[in-house]
C-alpha cells in the first residue's frame, strides 16, 4: 500500500542551526502538507502545497520556514535558523487533491519526524 | 474559520465496554469531517471519514461515527473496547488545504 514516509525519524540539533526535514508524498497526490506536533499538544497546521507554491500557510509558518519540492518525488520542510519551541513533532501529509469528480480531501500522514531543538 | 473541539481531554474506559468520544466542528460549509487515531510514538492513522450521504460511517477496527448537523458533532463510537484502543484520538474537519485538527482526546483502557 503506497505510503507517506518522512526522515530523519529524529533529530537533535543546537538553537540556531538549520534543519531539513524530507517527505516522500504518495506519487500520484497533488497536495503537500505539513503539520507541527509539539509535545502533549494538538496537531497544527503549517503549510500546503500544491503545484509548486505554498497555496495556504497558517501563523506558525514564518519567515524561518520554507518549503520545497526540488524533484518529483521529495517535499522538503526547512527550518533556517532553530528554536528551542520548534521542538516538536513534523508531519507531513499528501493527499490526491481532485480526483474525477469527487474531491475526497483525505489526508495520508507520514509517521513524522521528531525534531529536538538543544 | 473552521475549528474543531473535543470535550474531554482524557477518557477510560473498561476493556470491553462501550465508547464515545465527542468532536464539535465549526464550519462554514458542509464539511468534510474525519477521525484518526495516534499511538504513542506513531504517526496519524485514518479511522473513518465522513464526506456526504449515509451520517453514520463505519471505519476500521470496529470504529464507527455519526455525522449530527444540527449539533455540528461527528462523535466517534465504539461498541466494545480492547486493551489496543489505547491511544490518542484526534477529531479533524475541513479537507485538502484546510484540515484542523482537535486537541484531541487520550483513551486508557483499564483491565
Amino acid at each position: 500500500e503506497p505510503e507517506v514516509t518522512q526522515t530523519p525519524s529524529h533529530q537533535v540539533t543546537q538553537m540556531g542551526q538549520e534543519v531539513i526535514l524530507r517527505c516522500v508524498p504518495i506519487s500520484n497526490h497533488l497536495y503537500f502538507y505539513w503539520y507541527r506536533q509539539i509535545l502533549g499538544q494538538k496537531v497544527e497546521f503549517l503549510v500546503s502545497f500544491y503545484n509548486n507554491e505554498i497555496s495556504e500557510k497558517s501563523e506558525i509558518f514564518d519567515d524561518q520556514f520554507s518549503v520545497e519540492r526540488p524533484d518529483g518525488s521529495n517535499f522538503t520542510l526547512k527550518i533556517r535558523s532553530t528554536k528551542l519551541e520548534d521542538s516538536a513533532m513534523y508531519f507531513c501529509a499528501s493527499s490526491e487533491g481532485v480526483s474525477g469528480t469527487e474531491n475526497t480531501g483525505e489526508l495520508f500522514f507520514g509517521e513524522g519526524s521528531r525534531l529536538t531543538v538543544l | 474559520a473552521q475549528s474543531v473541539t473535543q470535550p474531554d481531554i482524557h477518557i477510560t474506559v473498561s476493556e470491553g465496554a462501550s465508547l464515545e468520544l465527542r468532536c464539535n466542528y465549526s464550519y462554514g460549509a458542509t464539511p468534510y469531517l474525519f477521525w484518526y487515531v495516534q499511538s504513542p510514538g506513531q504517526g496519524l492513522q485514518l479511522l473513518l471519514k465522513y464526506f456526504s450521504g449515509d451520517t453514520l460511517v463505519q471505519g476500521i477496527k470496529g470504529f464507527e461515527a455519526e455525522f449530527k448537523r444540527s449539533q455540528s458533532s461527528f462523535n466517534l463510537r465504539k461498541p466494545s473496547v480492547h486493551w489496543s484502543d489505547a491511544a490518542e484520538y484526534f477529531c479533524a474537519v475541513g479537507g485538502y488545504n484546510d484540515m484542523r485538527f482537535g486537541a484531541g482526546t487520550r483513551l486508557t483502557v483499564k483491565p
